[in-house]
């Protein structure tokens, strides 16, 4: 199996309060993403990251921030969590030689209250 | 990027193939059709992917039709193990980079023992 690991793994907070998600690579792959999955909606692309320092927005990135100052870790924060944010999020690890083909951590179940 | 079409479900008998069909007729030319999996509470895992000619690795085969417009994905002797949520996903490949996956509802593969 890869080597990606999520941290936390469940998480319950308040509304209003700030949480950072972890995820830990050992593979030394370029590229890492954050995905959220929610019933209905399949999973869908928050904010990835093709380098240290260097991040983009996805599809659903409203509410959240990213950074990457090590290759081998990608945060990803709310500022201010809301009960809208309560989903099952996924990192993803891909290279450059690998196109198209990702590897996903986990994941971690995050309740807002 | 190109919108697919894949049944909501499917059940197959354990020790039978199983052949998970996947519409993609908007699919442009520099798109390979990648099949991910995702058995439940895990994060989806990569199978397989083609450009336009059949694929076969160990975990299955990859049929995709002469006009590109569908593929098939064929477990060759299920498992109940294999039983999870596949993704049919194009994406295009540009030569050197990594790309932003867009996964839809894709197909609930049950095998039945």
């Amino acid at each position: 199996d890869a080597g990606i690991t999520q941290s936390p793994r469940h998480k319950v907070t308040e509304t209003g309060t700030p949480v950072t998600l972890r995820c830990h690579q050992t593979e030394n792959h370029r590229y890492m993403y954050w995905y959220r999955q929610d019933p209905g909606h399949g999973l869908r692309l928050i904010h990835y990251s093709y380098g240290v320092k260097d991040t983009d927005k996805g599809e659903v990135s409203d509410g959240y921030s990213v950074s990457r100052s090590k290759t081998e870790d990608f945060l990803l924060t709310l500022e201010s969590a809301t009960s809208s944010q309560t989903s099952v999020y996924f990192c993803a690890i891909g290279s450059r030689d690998r196109e198209g083909i990702a590897d996903f951590g986990p994941g971690t179940r995050l309740t807002v209250t | 990027d190109a919108k697919t079409t894949q049944p909501p479900s499917m059940d197959c008998a354990e020790g039978r193939a199983a052949n998970l069909p996947c519409n993609h007729s908007t699919i442009s030319g520099n798109e390979y059709v990648y099949w991910y999996r995702q058995i439940h509470s895990q994060g989806p895992q990569y199978i397989i992917h083609g450009l336009k000619n059949n694929e076969t690795n160990e975990m299955a085969s990859l049929i995709i039709t002469e006009d590109r417009k569908s593929s098939t994905l064929i477990l060759p002797h299920a498992t109940l193990r294999d039983t999870a949520v596949y993704y049919c996903i194009p994406t295009k490949n540009s030569g050197g980079s990594n790309y932003k996956l867009t996964f839809g509802k894709g197909t609930l593969l049950t095998v039945n023992p």
